[in-house]
């Protein structure tokens, strides 16, 4: 039980086109999702929370016209980087928590690659 | 602010013998505290969580961590470490209702022969 998905599993793209990341709990309804970015050999850095049915709450120094969120249903976030640039080049893990059982807990994705060219 | 301290960068361990990586938390309150493996390439897989009781938590993969409130540690054990537990090990601490967890920097376990 317990597991979320994460489509695309890695993507290139060019500079100044848009990208869009869904994140999926497949056994699970998730009142809220979070998306985190990690750089390589670096701890994850929590970008936005992601509630169904309102509108993300974003760190401070994320950019929400650039990192597009939306989280329609109780099992789908999708995160849109909006005119990629080659410094958003990095990996995206969202994670969900369930709305039952154990809501404190967060489980992960597998994580998305993203390259800029 | 929650804040969560690993000391250790990297850890090297030889296979077979015992493992100990260390997190210290910074919060006001009772924490919820994690531990998360992330394999090479990997999202983040749950080995243990605590969040009141019983101090001493066992996870999966023969995992345990003890919180020491006196120490504001949270340190992850095991007895006996496989080649395949070689990953990268991130301790988190979230708030009571938490929305968001803090991770520490994490700590790279190298297992030799």
């Amino acid at each position: 039980g317990a597991v979320v998905s994460q489509h695309p599993s890695r993507v290139i793209c060019k500079s100044g086109t848009s990208v869009k990341i869904e994140c999926r709990s497949l056994d699970f309804q998730a009142t809220t999702m979070f998306w985190y970015r990690q750089f390589p050999k670096q701890s994850l850095m929590l970008m936005a929370t992601s509630n169904e049915g309102s509108k993300a709450t974003y760190e401070q120094g994320v950019e929400k016209d650039k990192f597009l969120i939306n989280h329609a249903s109780l099992t789908l976030s999708t995160l849109t980087v909006t005119s990629a640039h080659p410094e958003d080049s990095s990996f995206y893990i969202c994670s969900a928590r369930s709305t039952s059982g154990v809501p404190e807990t967060q489980y992960f994705g597998p994580g998305t690659r993203l390259l800029v060219l | 602010a929650q804040s969560v301290t690993q000391p250790d960068i990297h850890i090297t361990v030889s296979e077979g013998a015992s493992l100990e990586l260390r997190c210290n938390y910074s919060y006001g309150a009772t924490p919820y505290l994690f531990w998360y493996v992330q394999s090479p390439g990997q999202g983040l897989q749950l080995l243990l969580k605590y969040f009141s009781g019983d101090t001493l938590v066992q996870g999966i993969k023969g995992f345990e961590a003890e919180f020491k409130r006196s120490q504001s540690s949270f340190n992850l054990r095991k007895p006996s470490v496989h080649w395949s537990d070689a990953a990268e090990y991130f301790c988190a601490v979230g708030k009571s209702g938490f929305q968001k967890l803090v991770f520490g920097t994490g700590t790279r376990l190298l297992v030799s022969p």
